[in-house]
């Protein structure tokens, strides 16, 4: 069985600081990984994934995240944060069956101005 | 490009009545997914169909949940009766999967359900 696990509930940072999302993730195949953002009141957002390749994958709004097989480690990093940055992000693995996601509890993201 | 839609955006109900929720999923994708969202339970997968038969339908809370996918543009999700503890964000998502089963899965808006 594949399971996701996010480090942190709540991560609050200083605009213009560095933001490190963390995700941990269990799978017994080869996973495809994803980091999802959901704005208020929203759905949610493809921020980017990982499914094979170069580990260190490039996503939207300036995100990028490295696949770590031997530390079974999905981390979503940001250089800077910016205030447009604040919503809850979600780590998600692919069962690599019925493409079906399965999603980690969420981490909420505040920006200090 | 008109993405995964969703309806209603928010219902209020009285416990007891019965819930219909509608989606269209994105055209061309083959596969349909419900979730759930609450702030105990997170992110929950309800069901998913793939070429509109139902694949996985294990999230199902109970009995007084059902989903069917008549076509593939269409799906319906619908709760009889309604209790107080079905209060949540109701999504639907599709995508299009092939051999990688990596593909995208792409969220509607959501349907926001109050039971009174």
């Amino acid at each position: 069985a594949q399971s996701v696990t996010q480090l942190g509930s709540h991560v609050s940072v200083s605009e213009g600081a560095l933001v490190l999302l963390r995700c941990n993730y269990s799978s017994s195949v080869p996973p495809y990984l994803f980091w999802y953002v959901q704005y208020p009141n929203q759905g949610l957002q493809l921020l980017l994934k990982y499914t094979t390749g170069a580990t260190l994958v490039k996503g939207i709004n300036g995100f990028e995240a490295e696949f770590k097989k031997s530390e079974t480690s999905f981390h979503l990093t940001k250089p800077s944060a910016h205030m447009s940055d604040a919503a809850e992000y979600f780590c998600a693995v692919s069962d690599n069956q019925g493409g079906k996601l399965i999603f980690g509890q969420g981490t909420e993201l505040s920006v200090k101005p | 490009d008109a993405g995964v839609i969703q309806s209603p955006r928010h219902e209020v109900t009285e416990m007891g009545q019965e819930v219909t929720l509608r989606c269209k999923p994105i055209s061309g994708h083959n596969s349909l997914f419900w979730y759930r969202q609450t702030m105990m339970r997170g992110l929950e997968l309800l069901i998913y169909f793939n070429n509109n038969v139902p694949i996985d339908d294990s999230g199902m809370p109970e009995d007084r949940f059902s989903a069917k996918m008549p076509n593939a543009s269409f799906s319906t999700l619908k709760i009889q009766p309604s209790e107080p503890r079905d209060s949540a964000v109701y999504f639907c998502a599709s995508s299009l999967r092939g051999p990688c089963s990596g593909n995208t899965i792409y969220f509607g808006e959501g349907s926001w359900l109050t039971v009174v």
